[in-house]
């Protein structure tokens, strides 16, 4: 079936610092990838996304890598703030089942003052 | 705020019985998607209805079922409850963005079976 697994299930870093989160999946029909912030309490919010044709895509302080070669996505935060405590999650697309997303587990983000 | 809204957001109910959870998606998108978010677990996903028709299957349990309505408004039917069922569920709608489908999510109902 498919996978999208994350390497660190929390990961704790100092307010100002930048943050990044992987994401690896396992299928290489992926087309499109979506990063989602998820606080306590609260659905899944777009923050990022990317489709398989590009290497990097930049938005508001956060960018997302991808590496087709070996499956991986990254997150990158800059300049983490408190507001950025929360699970990330990615999401991939795989195009022949449709618009379906599957998703991983997630990773904590734990921002210290 | 996403756009897309679910009601109710609280539902606390006792095994056995059996309850609808209602989502609206974003205005324009046809269609909409039902997860499940058990504790510690990532979100799975449960059905798909694209414009009133059912377009996919996950995860979903024989127990529950869905529709999406002529509004474009669905429900998701939970019968049958079991401990197990106590989670977060969410509704999506997506909507197409140069040939790519971005999910868009609720705020979803916790699900609390005693």
């Amino acid at each position: 079936g498919e996978s999208v697994g994350l390497h660190l299930p929390t990961l704790s870093v100092q307010e100002g610092d930048n943050s990044i989160i992987n994401c690896a999946y396992s299928n290489s029909a992926s087309d499109y990838f979506i990063w989602y912030k998820q606080e306590s309490g609260k659905g899944p919010q777009f923050i990022i996304d990317i489709r398989s044709n590009m290497d990097k895509r930049q938005g508001q302080r956060v960018t997302v890598l991808l590496n087709k070669t070996v499956k991986h996505l990254s997150l990158q935060i800059a300049a983490t703030q408190p507001g950025d405590s929360a699970v990330y999650f990615c999401a991939e697309n795989i195009s022949n089942t449709g618009n379906q997303f599957y998703f991983g587990t997630g990773t904590s983000l734990t921002v210290i003052p | 705020d996403s756009g897309v809204t679910q009601t109710p957001k609280h539902l606390i109910t006792a095994t056995g019985q059996r309850v609808t959870l209602r989502c609206s998606p974003r205005s324009g998108d046809l269609s909409v998607y039902w997860y499940q978010q058990s504790l510690d677990q990532g979100l799975q996903f449960l059905i798909h209805y694209y414009n009133g028709e059912e377009r996919a299957k996950g995860n979903i349990l024989e127990r529950f079922s869905a529709q999406q309505f002529p509004d474009l408004h669905s429900e998701l039917n939970l019968s049958s409850l079991e401990l197990g069922d106590s989670a977060l569920y969410f509704c999506a709608s997506s909507v197409r963005n140069s040939g790519a489908y971005t999910q868009y999510f609720g705020p979803g109902t916790r699900l609390t079976v005693l």
